[in-house]
């Protein structure tokens, strides 16, 4: 499986825009990526997921690059309710395992 | 509603006890998971199940055991082998392999302390 690595923690201000950068150098052809967001005493929650290029949706946008070794999570224009952890996973195409790594702990200011 | 229910929302269990953590599904996956958490770390895997009557050890399998005897439902115990119990336990289940975008749904959590 591939390892994935991702910055502890990162703070912002309302209404930046937020890009947290997730590596995964050994991530193989079938793998998948997908980010999930946390708040406290809460399961994840599933944000977006990609395979290759750029993927969109009303609350994110997935930025990968042609080699697929890294990729980025973008939030445009945080609230303080993104306050929350954000993890980063591969996921192979054949597998059901799904591993989580330790996230990145955004902090939200006004 | 389709969802993941987790049951019970908060548990105590005294030392040397086995507890079972109540995880159940109308979503029709194939796939469900238990996860620990403890206070500020991320998710670690105990096991999975892809299908009925098959599980797998996920990377902290020891001292906890599963079932898997309906679709629906994957319940964990937590055995008196677990020498550390007390965390915050998360079942979540996942739509079949072969289905692009894999998300998981997560249930909302058993929160158990040894007392």
């Amino acid at each position: 499986l591939a390892k994935t690595t991702q910055p502890i923690s990162m703070d912002s201000y309302e209404g930046q825009e937020v890009n947290i950068t997730c590596s995964h150098n050994n991530i193989a052809t079938n793998d998948y990526i997908t980010w999930y967001q946390q708040f406290p005493s809460q399961g994840p929650r599933f944000i977006i997921q990609g395979y290759k290029t750029k993927v969109t949706n009303e609350v994110a946008s997935l930025f990968i690059p042609a080699d697929r070794k890294s990729s980025t999570l973008s939030l445009p224009r945080v609230s303080l309710s993104d306050t929350a952890v954000y993890y980063c996973l591969v996921q192979m195409d054949s597998s059901y395992k799904l591993i989580f790594g330790s996230g990145t702990r955004l902090l939200v200011r006004p | 509603d389709g969802g993941i229910t987790q049951s019970p929302k908060y548990l105590f269990r005294k030392e040397g006890q086995n507890v079972t953590l109540s995880c159940e599904q109308n979503l029709n996956h194939d796939a469900m998971y238990w996860y620990r958490q403890d206070p500020g770390q991320g998710l670690r895997l105990i096991y999975y199940s892809q299908i009925v009557n098959d599980f797998q050890k996920g990377d902290i399998a020891e001292g906890y055991s599963v079932s898997r005897e309906k679709k629906e439902s994957f319940p964990l115990t937590v055995t008196s082998a677990q020498k550390n119990p007390t965390a915050f336990y998360l079942c979540a289940s996942s739509i079949p392999q072969g289905v692009v975008n894999t998300e998981a749904f997560f249930g909302q959590g058993t929160r158990l302390t040894v007392v």
